[in-house]
C-alpha cells in the first residue's frame, strides 16, 4: 500500500487561505469516510485536526475544514495564523489498516 | 483524562530485541483500537499496525510486516510492541495512538513517542 500522495509544501499570508490535497485511490480515500488529518509541530506529538472527512474535534478552531471528492480529500485553513506552521498529514482507512499521506509543509509567509 | 503514557528511549545495538510499552489509562481499554506510528528521522509519519485490546485482533501495514509485533496486556491496560532482532533501519521515533471513536478513522491521543536507536 503506497502513502497517499500530498504537495510538498504550501504556503500564504496570515489571513489567507490554503488547500492541501491528498490523492489515494478508491481501495483507501475513494472507498471509505475514515479520512483524517494531523498536525505536527517540530519536535511535538502529532494532533489530530479532523476526521471522519470533515469533523472537528472539540478544540480545534473552525478554520480548519475537511472535504472529500472521489479519490482525493482535502484540508482547508481559514484565516491563517502563524502558529499554523507546521506539518500536515492525511491519513486514510484501507479496509484492514491505516496508511498516512507523504506529508505537506505549511509556511506561513 | 484518557492518557497513553509511553516507555523511555532505548539504546540498542544490530540484533538484539526490544520491546517497548503504551500505558492506557482514564477509559476503558478494551474499548479502542491501538495503533502503533514511525516517523524516522526527518521523515513522514508511517503506520506499522493497529490492535484490538479485546481479542488482540492485529492489522499490520504489508510495508512493514515482519519488523515488529504488537501484543496487549488488558490487566495492566498496556500495548507493547516488540522487536526480535534490531535493524539500524529500526531507528526512529515510535508513538502509540488511541482510536477517536468507533467507525470514524480519527486517532487521539497520541503517547508522547518512544526513541529507539539501533546503532552499532
Amino acid at each position: 500500500q503506497s502513502a497517499l500522495t500530498q504537495p510538498r509544501s504550501v504556503s500564504g499570508s496570515p489571513g489567507q487561505s490554503v488547500t492541501i490535497s491528498c490523492t489515494g485511490t478508491s481501495s483507501d480515500v475513494g472507498g471509505y469516510n475514515y479520512v483524517s488529518w494531523y498536525q505536527q509541530h517540530p519536535g511535538k506529538v502529532p494532533k489530530l485536526m479532523i476526521y471522519g472527512v470533515s469533523k472537528r474535534p472539540s478544540g480545534v478552531p473552525d478554520r480548519f475544514s475537511g472535504s472529500k471528492s472521489g479519490n482525493t480529500a482535502s484540508l482547508t485553513i481559514s484565516g491563517l495564523q502563524a502558529e499554523d506552521e507546521a506539518d500536515y498529514y492525511c491519513c486514510s482507512y484501507t479496509g484492514r489498516y491505516y496508511v498516512f499521506g507523504t506529508g505537506t509543509k505549511v509556511t506561513v509567509l | 483524562e484518557v492518557q497513553l503514557v509511553q516507555s523511555g528511549a532505548e539504546v540498542k545495538k544490530p540484533g538484539e530485541s526490544l520491546e517497548i510499552s503504551c500505558k492506557g489509562s482514564g477509559y476503558s481499554f478494551t474499548s479502542y483500537w491501538i495503533g502503533w506510528v514511525r516517523q524516522t528521522p526527518g521523515k513522514g509519519l508511517e503506520w506499522m499496525g493497529i490492535i484490538n485490546p479485546a481479542d488482540s485482533d492485529s492489522r499490520y501495514n504489508p510495508a512493514v510486516q515482519g519488523q515488529a509485533t504488537m501484543s496487549v496486556d488488558k490487566s495492566t491496560t498496556t500495548a507493547y510492541l516488540q522487536w526480535n532482532s534490531l535493524k539500524s533501519s529500526d531507528t526512529g521515533m515510535y508513538y502509540c495512538a488511541r482510536q477517536y471513536a468507533a467507525a470514524t478513522g480519527g486517532w487521539d491521543p497520541w503517547g508522547q513517542g518512544t526513541l529507539v536507536t539501533v546503532s552499532s
